[in-house]
């Protein structure tokens, strides 16, 4: 079966622009979460929804938002950019205890931010 | 909170060395710990996983146990090879409306 789809793959953007990034779950998975990955870093948390709510949020300025459509896909928008934005945002999606709660991630966005 | 720490890498192997990277983690309850692997330029793969404690979790030759006794849940290898060159990230779910929480990764290199 199909797994989780981002688009686009890169992506290079102007400080102060907006973007928006894509995510297309598995199949009957309706959560859904979103990661910044970043060398020093390492991997944070952004956002989760489910059932389009968001039902999780990390520790991340308004300027990260998301939203997630009925048929379960998800984009998240960044306004405003600043070069410290520039990172892999990594979209990951979860069939709940069916899945024993793991997630199934994308391939990833890579942004840069210039 | 919840918390995972992993050790620092890197991680230098010779071919079918024995591979052992450390584990441990911080949460109320019974989180479910996985252990995910990031090859060069690709996103995250599930490795393997374990829901509740003396589960073994196996896959491709890599195993960890989950010891609720001493909180940690070490991936291990008997034999590793140049294709296991990659990070390492162990992670955990205290439960399905958490997000899972990453330990900051282990970065393995083999060589021939």
């Amino acid at each position: 079966k199909a797994g989780v789809t981002q688009t686009p793959r890169y992506l290079i953007k102007t400080r102060g622009q907006q973007v928006t990034l894509s995510c297309s779950p598995i199949s009957g998975h309706r959560s859904v979460s979103w990661y910044q990955q970043t060398p020093g870093q390492g991997l944070q948390f952004l956002f989760e929804y489910f059932s389009e709510t968001q039902r999780n949020k990390g520790n991340f300025p308004g300027r990260f938002s998301g939203r997630q459509f009925s048929n379960s896909r998800s984009e998240m928008n960044v306004s405003t950019l600043e070069l410290g934005d520039s990172a892999l945002y990594l979209c990951a999606s979860s069939g709940g205890l069916r899945s024993g709660y793991g997630y199934t991630f994308g391939s990833g966005t890579r942004l840069t931010v210039v | 909170g919840n918390s995972v720490t992993q050790m620092e890498g890197p991680v230098t192997l010779s071919e079918e060395a024995f591979l052992t990277i450390n584990c441990t983690y911080t949460a109320t309850g019974y989180p479910s710990l996985f252990w995910y692997v990031q090859y060069p330029g690709e996103g995250l793969q599930l490795l393997l996983k374990a829901t509740k404690a003396d589960d073994k979790g196996s896959n491709k030759g890599f195993e960890a146990t989950y010891r609720k006794e001493t909180t940690s849940f070490h991936l291990e290898k008997g034999s590793v090879q140049v294709s296991d060159s990659a990070v390492y990230f162990c992670a955990l779910r205290a439960s399905g409306n958490t997000p899972l929480v990453f330990g900051k990764g282990t970065r393995l290199s083999v060589i021939a």
